[in-house]
């Protein structure tokens, strides 16, 4: 089974700083990984997704990501964050293989509150 | 084009009531899933439909039911309403069963039991 951890559920940062947002996956097969934002009562938004490739994903609004086997972590990173960009923040996980390949599981979420 | 749209907006309902909630998925999109979201939590996986067969099933007990139709449309069904089923119920939907196409969410409907 796989299972997601976001270590932080609140990040409070002020406008135009650097923002990272953790995640760390378990898993013992190989998998996809996602991260979705979600703004106040509206549905999911992908930001980014690894399939394959490199490590390092770039995402929509300034967002990346990078991959660590070894650590299995999947932190998200945004050079400099905007108002805008307050919002939940959801790390997700699918087997990339297997009858289960279509579904996702979800982290907690973080939300991010960003200040002026 | 239109994206993934859901019905009802919002709902409330009584203990042991039935309730349906109903989703078009993208022009062209044949897999269709449901999460629910509870306050406060990630959304948990429900049921994935594709080609109108059944394709995953998520730990939730058989109160909850799903279909998809021929036009690829979907209901979530829930039986004997519990307060805990409140939540936001969310659908996706994507071209292929698979991750490597994207998957798409609608807006949610919001379901309260009281």
């Amino acid at each position: 089974a796989q299972s997601v951890t976001q270590l932080d559920s609140q990040v409070p940062v002020f406008e135009e700083a650097p923002v990272e947002l953790r995640c760390n996956y378990s898993s013992s097969v190989s998998v996809y990984l996602f991260w979705y934002v979600q703004y106040p009562n509206q549905g999911l938004q992908l930001l980014l997704k690894y399939l394959s490739g490199s490590t390092l994903v770039k995402g929509i609004n300034g967002f990346e990501a990078e991959f660590n086997k070894s650590q299995t972590s999947f932190h998200l990173r945004k050079p400099s964050v905007h108002i805008s960009d307050t919002a939940e923040y959801f790390c997700a996980v699918s087997r990339s293989y297997g009858g289960s390949q279509g579904n996702l599981i979800f982290g907690k979420g973080t939300k991010l509150s960003v200040k002026p | 084009d239109a994206g993934v749209t859901q019905s009802p907006t919002h709902l409330i309902k009584t203990r042991g009531q039935h309730v349906t909630l109903r989703c078009s998925p993208i022009s062209g999109h044949k897999s269709v899933s449901w999460y629910q979201q509870v306050l406060g939590q990630g959304p948990q996986f429900i049921f994935q439909y594709y080609e109108k067969e059944e394709r995953g099933r998520g730990n939730f007990p058989d109160r909850f039911s799903a279909r998809q139709f021929p036009n690829y449309s979907s209901e979530l069904n829930v039986n004997a309403l519990l307060l805990g089923d409140s939540a936001l119920y969310l659908c996706a939907s994507r071209g292929r069963p698979d991750f490597t196409d994207t998957q798409y969410f609608g807006p949610g409907t919001r379901l309260t039991v009281l």
